[in-house]
């Protein structure tokens, strides 16, 4: 198996603009977490999906970010508009289970983002 | 809410000296416990467990952690130390059910990072 695959791997832009990030999770799983990682905040969850419903997206920092999963396999996060306190880098990870506790998260490589 | 303390944020080993990374937790009901590591430019890899039973997990790569319950801690070793070992690690606990979701999130520790020299 590939493992999560995520895209693009690094991605510089400017403030105010749209930014779209990509996911594919591993094949068969069916969770999905957003992650961002910072200096200083450390590694943060953003939102959770399990059978393409999302269950938790009590960290998405506000309205600027959304999440999708439009098929069972591949999810976006979107970033609109866009501002410097964003920059960071954003893992997604997949699991097979139901958010139980004991589930092995598999992290992609992540996506680093500089917003100027 | 669970949470996690990772002492040192740097550690530095000779190669083939013992590694001792720190990981106290504080948890409400019974915790479970992982180990993740980060190489350079790479997502997080999951290298040990502890949910329930033995309380001495074997990951891999040689590592090991030891849950103690007395000492809320479960410090991650190996006893030999090898230079592909450099990258940072993570300690996480599973965090109590959400009220209204059930879902438990994992919290991760602040990370350490471990350098291993000739």
């Amino acid at each position: 198996d590939a493992g999560v695959i995520q895209s693009p791997r690094h991605e510089v832009t400017e403030m105010g603009q749209e930014v779209t990030l990509r996911c594919k999770l591993i094949s068969g799983h069916n969770s999905l977490f957003w992650y961002r990682q910072t200096m200083m905040r450390g590694l943060e969850l953003l939102i959770y999906f399990n059978n393409n419903v999302p269950i938790d997206d009590s960290g998405m920092p506000e309205d600027r970010f959304s999440a999708k999963m439009p098929n069972a396999s591949f999810s976006t996060l979107k970033i609109q508009p866009s501002e410097p306190r964003d920059s960071a880098v954003y893992f997604c990870a997949s699991s097979n289970g139901q958010g139980a506790r004991a589930d092995t998260q598999y992290f992609g490589p992540g996506t680093r983002l500089t917003v100027l | 809410a669970q949470s996690v303390t990772q002492l040192g944020s740097h550690v530095s080993v000779s190669e083939g000296a013992l590694v001792l990374l720190r990981c106290n937790y504080s948890s409400s009901v019974p915790p479970y416990l992982f180990w993740y590591v980060q190489y350079p430019n790479q997502g997080l890899q999951l290298l040990l467990k502890y949910t329930t039973g033995a309380t001495l997990v074997k990951g891999i790569n040689g590592f090991e952690a030891e849950f103690k319950k007395s000492e809320t801690s479960f410090h991650l070793t190996k006893p030999s130390a090898h230079m592909s070992d450099a990258a940072e690690y993570f300690c996480a606990v599973s965090d109590t059910p959400g009220m209204n979701t059930g879902f438990q999130k994992l919290v991760f520790g602040t990370g350490t990072r471990l350098l291993v020299s000739p």
